[in-house]
């Protein structure tokens, strides 16, 4: 079956500007998370959702970035006013929910903020 | 707050040498940890998962092994190929099920 789907692959914004970042996830998965890889900072946990809520959003930078989830499906990551280390790829995992299961990511979204 | 080292940060060897990546973390306290492959400009793909119950898995030319105690995961690579060349990261998974990474492991099987 399709595997976990993020869009756009690539964002070219400039600074100030808000984005939309999108994740589908694997059909079923009730568990999605955001992770996002940079350069100096490797690979962080931004956000955990189980159906359409949230309890874990200790990794969120700052209040600039936002994340919802409808349909205990589709989640959009939102970052308004960008900053240049935004700049990083984005990734999205899905899982089915229970709590040793695995996690399975998707292509990422690379973000340039300019 | 937890910790994932990964040692060496980078291994370049020849094709059919077998080969070891460690991974070490300062929490025992983790649900199960999680084994990646990452190609230069793709996302993750998952190569192996331990729960924190088991010992080892296996898949293939991959053995993954765990030491709660000792806070260390190894990941064996028999008779590697350069089609092995990646980077391999390990992620133990905490409460609230989020993944804590290491570094990563930057491999280069030459032919």
């Amino acid at each position: 079956g399709a595997g976990v789907s993020q869009s756009p692959s690539n964002k070219v914004t400039e600074k100030g500007k808000d984005v939309e970042l999108r994740c589908d996830p694997i059909s079923g998965h009730t568990a999605l998370y955001w992770y996002r890889q940079s350069l100096g900072q490797g690979l962080e946990f931004l956000i955990y959702f189980q159906g359409n809520s949230a309890p874990d959003k200790s990794g969120l930078p700052s209040d600039r970035f936002s994340a919802e989830r409808t349909g205990g499906s589709v989640s959009t990551l939102t970052i308004q006013r960008t900053q240049q280390e935004d700049s990083a790829v984005y990734l999205c995992a899905s899982s089915a929910g229970q709590m040793l299961g695995e996690q399975y990511f998707g292509p990422g979204t690379r973000l340039t903020v300019t | 707050k937890q910790e994932v080292t990964q040692i060496p940060a980078a291994l370049s060897v020849p094709e059919g040498e077998n080969l070891v990546l460690n991974c070490s973390f300062t929490d025992s306290a983790i649900y199960n940890l999680q084994w990646f492959r990452q190609d230069p400009g793709k996302g993750l793909t998952s190569l192996l998962l331990i729960q924190s119950s088991q010992r080892e898995q296996t898949s293939g030319r991959l053995n993954a092994s765990l030491d709660k105690s000792s806070g260390r995961s190894t990941l064996y690579i028999a008779a590697s190929q350069p089609g092995d060349s990646a980077t391999y990261l390990c992620a133990a998974k905490t409460g609230f099920q989020k993944l804590v990474f290491g570094t990563g492991t930057r491999l280069l099987v030459s032919p």
